[in-house]
């Protein structure tokens, strides 16, 4: 079975300023990872993923997240966040599966705070 | 493309009542997911549907929870005698699945807010 831990369940930043998200999870077999953002009230919208290759990925909006297997982690980072980036963020992980498809396991989220 | 659609949006019934759930996914999607999000956490899977076959329930998915897929296009997800503890967003997702060839992306739909009072 697989786990997604996120470090923090809220996150207060000034616009401007480094966005970093931290993921962590844990599976028995090489994961696909994703990050999800969701706005209130809405879905959720995919940011980027990792399924295989290059380990730093770069998603919309000016996000990027770098895949650690040593470290198991996957965090989410934007190098200056803007006020539209306030938002709930799901980190989430699947194994593949063939036919069985590959259900997304989510870690609790973090909501984003940008202070002007 | 128009994306994943729900219907409806948001839904009050009282307790014990039934209440049923429609999802239109992304047209040439095989795949489609039914996942449970309760306030102030992660969404959590309910059932896996790949064409029209149902081919993953979660334990989270009591016996008053059935869902459907007839002809592998849209999707229905219907709760008996509703409890207090079913209020959720209830949120659909699908994707295309070619074996190990798919992308493995969800796409998700606005889902359907349940308050059950």
């Amino acid at each position: 079975a697989q786990s997604v831990t996120q470090l923090g369940s809220h996150v207060s930043v000034s616009e401007g300023a480094l966005v970093l998200l931290r993921c962590n999870y844990s599976s028995s077999v090489p994961p696909y990872l994703f990050w999800y953002v969701q706005y209130p009230n809405q879905g959720l919208q995919l940011l980027l993923k990792y399924t295989t290759g290059a380990t730093l990925v770069k998603g919309i909006n000016g996000f990027e997240a770098e895949f650690k297997k040593s470290e198991t982690s996957f965090h989410l980072t934007k190098p200056s966040a803007h006020m539209s980036d306030a938002a709930e963020y799901f980190c989430a992980v699947s194994v593949p599966r063939g036919a069985a498809g590959n259900k997304l396991t989510f870690g609790g989220g973090t909501r984003v705070l940008v202070k002007p | 493309d128009t994306g994943v659609s729900q219907d409806p949006r948001h839904k009050i019934t009282k307790r014990g009542q039934n209440v049923t759930f429609r999802c239109d996914p992304i047209s040439e999607h095989n795949r489609l997911y039914w996942y449970r999000q309760t306030l102030g956490q992660g969404p959590e899977f309910l059932t896996y549907f790949q064409n029209e076959a149902q081919l993953e329930k979660s334990r989270l998915l009591s016996d008053r929870f059935s869902a459907e897929r007839p002809k592998g296009s849209f999707s229905t997800l219907e709760i008996q005698r509703t409890e207090q503890g079913d209020s959720a967003m209830y949120l659909c997702a699908s994707s295309l699945g070619l074996g190990l060839g798919s992308s493995y992306e969800q796409y998700f739909g606005p889902g359907t807010r349940l308050t059950v009072t």
